[in-house]
């Protein structure tokens, strides 16, 4: 199965700071009708996944333009351009380009 | 507005099967993929498999071939997932949710948009 490793796990954000996070895959996600399939989700406390992004870099109705997204072949990251209270929780890159599909193991942002 | 509704927490014996449901509304329940997500506590998130129901066959992550059956009733737009032979790593919190995905040849997924609200299985050990 592909393993997809995050960085970093933990990541303390003042308000309105940046913040970034890198996943990273063990083989290329390049599907092969040449699209990529990778996707990130939030996870707020107590709550279910939420989509954020898929295929790379492609913003879910409603999310907010603060969070952007972008990465090729085994390199993505996750940007927040300034991190809001509700932003808290934890961000998860999922790949669908090999079977099965699967997820990276999560990074915890909260506010300093 | 799609919305999926799923079945409460269920306790079970190791050995045992749990049959959880999710009941779609508010959309075209037979077109969409409906894909089972498990989340062990303080771990990823793990995808085990995914059905459409215009199609009715379901599509299964390796590691839960054999016991895990994914079905759908169209006529009351409900989906339900087996998993027999429980053990405590089991204990989960499983999550039905749909998929913009494709099945078919060069299969592939755009993750999962609508999410029900989780069910948590736990299998004392």
């Amino acid at each position: 199965d592909v393993l997809l490793t995050q960085s970093p796990l933990s990541l303390p954000v003042t308000l309105g700071q940046p913040a970034s996070i890198s996943c990273r895959s063990s083989q290329s996600l390049v599907h092969i009708d040449g699209d990529t399939y990778l996707n990130w989700f939030q996870q707020r406390p107590g709550q279910s996944p939420r989509r954020l992004i898929y295929k790379v870099s492609n913003r879910h109705s409603g999310v907010p333009d603060r969070f952007s997204a972008s990465g090729s072949g085994t390199d993505f990251t996750l940007k927040i351009s300034r991190v809001e209270a509700e932003d808290v929780g934890v961000y998860y890159c999922m790949q669908g380009t090999h079977w099965p599909w699967t997820f990276g193991q999560g990074t915890k942002v909260e506010i300093k | 507005q799609v919305q999926l509704v799923q079945s409460g927490a269920e306790v079970k014996k190791p050995g045992s099967s749990v049959k959880v449901s999710c009941k779609s509304s508010g959309g075209t329940f037979r077109n969409s993929g409906l894909s089972w997500v498990r989340q062990a506590p303080g771990q990823r998130p793990e995808w085990m498999g995914v059905i459409i129901p215009i199609f009715g066959t379901p599509h299964y992550a390796q590691k839960f071939q054999g016991r895990l059956t994914i079905t759908a009733d169209e006529s009351t737009s409900t989906a339900y997932m087996a998993l027999d032979s429980l053990t405590s790593d089991d204990t989960a919190v499983y999550y039905c949710a749909r998929d913009h995905g494709h099945y078919g040849s060069g299969r592939y997924s755009l993750g999962m948009d609508v999410w029900g609200q989780g069910t948590t299985v736990t299998v004392p050990s």
